[in-house]
């Protein structure tokens, strides 16, 4: 699974978009692009993932640049709630096993 | 659906003790894996499982066992505890093997080894 680079903290206005990067500049054609959070003491949970074209679900939105070295997780309209580590995973999915490498991720802080 | 549940919520282990973390899932879920958090640090693969009867190795397997004899199952074993297997352990379970589907956690089991 390719290396993936993300700012160790960010803050963040209550209301305002938060816009988290990402860095896989080593992405191969067939890995796909996950975040998942974690609130604080919780067990992780998904937002979205993508491949090559930009995602929306209810949570987030999810744009990954043309050449896919790079992506950005929105959250439009941060809440306090959002507080939370933030986790960029590349990855194939397997036939045998959805192992997920979590790294340091971001700390996210919305701020009222 | 309960999703994905875990007992104890907390324990504590004297060194050389042994236990079972519990987990379990009822949305039929082929997937299952167990995860362990130290303190500011990410999440890494213990064991994980791709069906009854099947499991493998995760990145740090070394003191702890697995077994899968049903679908909603998935038990983690410690046969002699020690220090360094204090931690938050996270179960998970996701419903494709290989497939893109999120993979759900539970709240977690936060364990002390004195």
């Amino acid at each position: 699974d390719a290396k993936t680079t993300q700012p160790p903290s960010m803050d963040c206005a209550e209301g305002r978009a938060a816009n988290l990067p990402c860095n896989h500049s080593t992405i191969s054609g067939n890995e796909y692009v996950y975040w998942y959070r974690q609130i604080h003491s919780q067990g992780p949970q998904y937002i979205i993932h993508g491949l090559k074209n930009n995602e929306t679900n209810e949570m987030a939105s999810l744009i990954i640049t043309e050449d896919r070295k790079s992506s950005t997780l929105i959250l439009p309209h941060a809440t306090l709630r959002d507080t939370a580590v933030y986790y960029c995973i590349v990855r194939v999915p397997r036939v045998y096993g959805n192992k997920l490498v979590f790294g340091a991720g971001t700390i996210l802080r919305v701020k009222s | 659906n309960a999703g994905v549940t875990q007992t104890p919520k907390f324990q504590v282990l004297k060194t050389g003790q042994s236990m079972t973390l519990q987990c379990a899932q009822d949305m039929n879920h082929e997937y299952m894996s167990w995860y362990r958090q130290d303190p500011g640090m990410g999440l890494r693969l213990i064991h994980y499982s791709v069906g009854a009867g099947i499991t493998d190795q995760g990145e740090v397997p070394n003191g702890y066992n697995v077994s899968r004899s049903t679908t909603e199952d998935f038990p983690l074993r410690l046969l002699s505890a020690a220090p360094s297997q204090t931690s938050v352990y996270f179960c998970a379970s996701s419903y494709r093997t290989g497939g893109m589907d999120e993979q759900f956690f539970g709240p977690g089991t936060r364990l002390t080894v004195l």
